[in-house]
């Protein structure tokens, strides 16, 4: 079973603040993904890799980051949080696009007052 | 417009009872899963399935592509089934996963 980690769970942060989260997973997954869930719009796809080095933009990308070190970590960043950006974030990784199933991670809960 | 849309959006049964979840979508998929999300907010994949029927356990998905939608059949509810179902396709020609909102089914003991 695919194992995909978090950090942190939940996050108060203020505007104008930077904010930075956290995904790890331990399958050696080459694909990850950074998806948001709000109600009435469900999972959308923030950025997402194809492996170590690469990041890609996915549908809502403005106003985030993302930064893919290696094939373990994945992070999302917000360099100027806005309270539009409370929401929870899931992380997800996968073996192959189109192919394979995603494995996601818990969540992260993020307040931006 | 939503791309992928799902009903019921809500539904409630009792214990014992069969639910049928219908996906819709307007791209062409070239893959299509169905997850679960537990009450607590944690995401499961389901079922894979870009076309044709496949069975797991109490659950049978039956994706027919030239018309754009699939079903999720559950037999025999249980309460723990409890949750929200939702269906996601990888849009062809493209790299993008795409997510419907959701069908919160209730299973009543």
């Amino acid at each position: 079973e695919a194992a995909v980690t978090q950090s942190p769970r939940n996050k108060v942060a203020v505007t104008g603040g930077k904010v930075t989260l956290s995904c790890n997973q331990t399958n050696n997954h080459n694909n990850m993904y950074w998806y948001r869930q709000d109600t009435g719009h469900g999972l959308r796809l923030i950025h997402y890799s194809y492996g170590a080095g690469s990041t890609e933009k996915g549908d809502i990308p403005d106003g985030y980051k993302a930064s893919r070190p290696s094939q373990e970590n994945f992070s999302l960043i917000l360099e100027l949080a806005t309270p539009s950006q409370t929401s929870v974030y899931f992380c997800a990784s996968g073996d192959a696009r189109g192919k394979d199933t995603q494995y996601f991670g818990p969540g992260t809960r993020l307040l931006v007052l | 417009g939503q791309q992928v849309q799902q009903s019921p959006a809500s539904l409630v049964l009792q214990e014992g009872e069969n639910a049928e979840l219908q996906c819709n979508f307007s791209s062409t998929a070239t893959q299509l899963q169905w997850f679960y999300q537990s009450p607590g907010g944690s995401l499961v994949s389901l079922l894979s399935n870009p076309s044709g029927t496949k069975h797991t356990g109490r659950l049978t998905s039956t994706t027919v592509t030239k018309e754009r939608r699939s079903s999720l059949h559950i037999s025999s509810s249980q309460t723990t089934d409890s949750g929200t179902y939702l269906c996601a396709i990888d849009r062809a020609n493209t790299n993008k996963v795409v997510f419907g909102t959701g069908t919160r089914l209730q299973v009543l003991p």
